[in-house]
């Protein structure tokens, strides 16, 4: 296993600007999934893939928010019109298919900063 | 709907002691328990988890976890503490029946294993 890897790693941005992030899974993973993380919380639970189908989304995800996983493989979550509000980690995790007591793994983070 | 509840924030213990990292639960039906473990600015690591069978459960470096049904805990033990093990933990669920495959988590522990 490589790991989940995310990119960037740090992103700081103005208010208003749109960013985007990409995640690649452990490649034998079908399932994929974005959390969010503030300080002094858990993660909280954004979306979940399996292959290109985006099969759950939270309510937390607004309008500005989109993620794609078009291939099945890599994914990207992009935020538009950015918020203070939006200054949190973002996680990544892949799982392998099956129950879904299969654990997922996370990469380490993107951790966005809005000025 | 599903909650992770860890009633402290931080754990102190002397390197050598057991330790305990609590947590209690609460989902519809049966659940899936994990425990995650979160360095400084880096993703969460899986350290276990308890699907059915053996109340005890062990895993990665020495932890192990007690699901007990009865009182709807998962605690985390290790029964001598190192001072690497010194990080944040994190409880999660997912409900069998209806819990899809997001994790919902605690809001996390900090340990700290003092020499």
């Amino acid at each position: 296993d490589t790991g989940v890897s995310q990119d960037p790693r740090h992103k700081i941005t103005k208010r208003g600007q749109n960013v985007t992030f990409r995640c690649d899974p452990i490649s034998e993973h079908n399932r994929l999934y974005w959390y969010r993380q503030t300080l002094g919380q858990g993660p909280e639970f954004l979306t979940y893939f399996q292959n290109e189908a985006q099969l759950e989304k939270s309510r937390l995800l607004s309008d500005r928010f989109s993620a794609e996983r078009p291939k099945g493989s890599f994914s990207t979550l992009e935020i538009q019109r950015t918020e203070q509000g939006d200054s949190a980690m973002y996680l990544c995790a892949s799982s392998r298919e099956g129950n879904s007591n299969q654990p997922q793994h996370f990469g380490d983070g993107t951790r966005l900063s809005i000025l | 709907a599903q909650s992770v509840a860890q009633p402290e924030d931080q754990v102190n213990v002397a390197e050598g002691n057991p330790l305990t990292v609590k947590c209690t639960y609460s989902v519809s039906g049966n659940p899936y328990l994990f425990w995650y473990v979160q360095y400084p600015n880096r993703g969460l690591q899986f350290l276990l988890k308890y699907i059915t069978g053996d109340n005890l459960v062990k895993g990665s470096y020495g932890f192990e976890a007690e699901f007990n049904k009865s009182q709807t805990s998962f605690h985390l033990k290790k029964p001598s503490a190192l001072v690497s093990d010194s990080a944040l933990y994190f409880c999660a669920v997912i409900g069998v029946t209806g819990g899809g495959n997001k994790l919902t988590f605690g809001t996390g522990t900090q340990l700290k294993v003092e020499l």
